[in-house]
């Protein structure tokens, strides 16, 4: 079966850096997204990944290995307007988005 | 504004009514897509439309139907609405249908069944 597993929820300090997991299984592989959620509000794209390496963009990176099935999300310079979900999709064989559950980042001063 | 609009923002609903979530893009995005999500659970995919005239099935299409009969817009009916319906529903669109395109979200509606 097609399965996404990202953590349930961590805890940072705000000027700190975390990694957020997610491994995945899928029927075929056409990239990796990472979304922010913030409570109450609709996703928002972050980033996609469909070859091996870091992609950086700002505070935020994510890497992919494929031969893994892993991915993760880097956030740097930790804000608490960071504080949200962050959900991790992998794209199927049919172009099909298949979601994990999400992981709540809270952020402490 | 560019982007997705949805309504109703919330409603409460009696178990055995017809609901219909609306659903409006103006970024002229060929796929639209529906989605329900739960506590616990990722977003799980209910019906999608790669293209106007086009619909077919998630993961999850028992007790949903759609309709695309533009490009602009993808209602979602429930023909006789049951309390395990009660979610937080999600319209999305993205570019191209079947392809890699990044996915847009609308605000959402949260639907509750009695």
């Amino acid at each position: 079966g097609q399965n996404i597993d990202q953590p349930t929820e961590m805890t940072a300090t705000e000027g700190a850096i975390v990694q957020i997991n997610c491994t995945y299984q899928t029927s075929g592989f056409n990239g990796l997204f990472w979304y922010q959620q913030h409570a109450g509000e609709a996703p928002t794209f972050l980033s996609y990944n469909v070859l091996d390496g870091l992609e950086e963009k700002g505070r935020f990176s994510s890497f992919l290995s494929r031969s893994k099935g892993y991915s993760y999300l880097l956030l740097k310079e930790l804000q608490m307007k960071d504080s949200a979900s962050y959900l991790c999709a992998a794209m199927d064989s049919n172009y099909q988005l298949i979601w994990g559950a999400g992981t709540k980042l809270i952020i402490k001063p | 504004i560019a982007g997705i609009t949805q309504a109703p923002t919330s409603q409460i609903l009696a178990a055995g009514r017809r609901m219909t979530l609306r659903c409006t893009q103006d970024m002229r995005h060929n796929a639209m897509y529906w989605y329900r999500q739960d506590l616990g659970l990722g977003l799980r995919l209910i019906h999608y439309s790669n293209t106007a005239g086009t619909t077919g099935k998630g993961e999850v299409p028992d007790g949903y139907s759609v309709s695309r009969a533009n490009t602009d817009d993808f209602p979602l009916t429930l023909a006789s609405a049951v309390p395990s319906q009660t979610s937080v529903y999600f319209c999305a669109s993205s570019g191209l249908g079947g392809g890699t395109d990044t996915q847009y979200f609308g605000p959402g509606t949260r639907l509750t069944v009695l």
